[in-house]
């Protein structure tokens, strides 16, 4: 049961374009998103996060949007770079729950073309 | 700050023998770590939820006797994986969260090549 789905393997945008990775999620319980960015054999570093009490949160270059109704979440980068050439993860949490657990997504390999 | 280290960062070992992998978050005190394995070119599984003073909490499927976690203190969790097998070959992950319901930072993983 995936209960966390990136639906997309793979996306390639062209340097200085909006690159827009999806998420979608089948747990009604998850009040907390986050998108991790991942570079083969490291750890995931933390990008961006955001509450289920919010429908938006930007830093910087990254924006999260989350659609409740909908249960989708996107991940926009503009303008995008070839630095940002990697996997990224989106994952969720329930916080009501004290486990403090993420359930990932398959994860999106986004190349960026210079 | 949020900074989790791992060692070893890659360990070879024989097959039966066992390996213990270190978890530590450097600038934070973490109550919760968190173990996941990798294979290649699929998401992150969360093995078991380590709890500082606390036995840890398996993910269905994992057998806690085979891989025995401990979270000795606020800033060290140790994953063993006993009696290795080629099978157990794979990337290992930590992470590590202030809070609960906090944002986890993670290491940057193990990987483990069983002969």
């Amino acid at each position: 049961d995936q209960q966390v789905k990136q639906n997309s393997p793979s996306l390639s945008v062209q340097e200085g374009r909006i690159s827009i990775l999806n998420c979608d999620y089948t747990n009604s319980m998850f009040d907390y998103f986050l998108w991790y960015k991942k570079y083969p054999a490291e750890g995931p570093t933390f990008l961006i996060s955001i509450s289920s009490i919010k429908d938006k949160n930007e830093d910087g270059r990254f924006t999260v949007f989350l659609n409740k109704s909908a249960k989708h979440l996107s991940l926009h980068i503009v303008p995008s770079q070839p630095g940002d050439s990697a996997v990224y993860f989106c994952a969720a949490s329930a916080t009501a729950g004290n486990t403090g657990k993420l359930i990932f997504g398959q994860g999106t390999t986004l190349q960026v073309k210079p | 700050g949020a900074v989790v280290s791992q060692h070893p960062s890659r360990v070879i070992c024989k097959s039966g023998t066992s390996v213990k992998i270190e978890c530590r978050s450097l600038d934070f005190q973490a109550t919760t770590m968190f173990w996941y394995r990798q294979f290649p070119k699929q998401s992150l599984m969360l093995m078991a939820t380590s709890n500082e003073g606390s036995k840890a909490t398996y993910e269905q499927g994992v057998e806690k006797d085979k891989f025995l976690i401990n979270h000795a203190s606020l800033t060290l969790s140790t994953l063993t994986v006993t009696s290795a097998h080629p099978e157990d070959s794979s990337f290992y992950i930590c992470s590590a969260s202030p809070g609960w319901g906090e944002t986890q930072y993670f290491g940057p993983g193990t990987r483990l090549l069983v002969l």
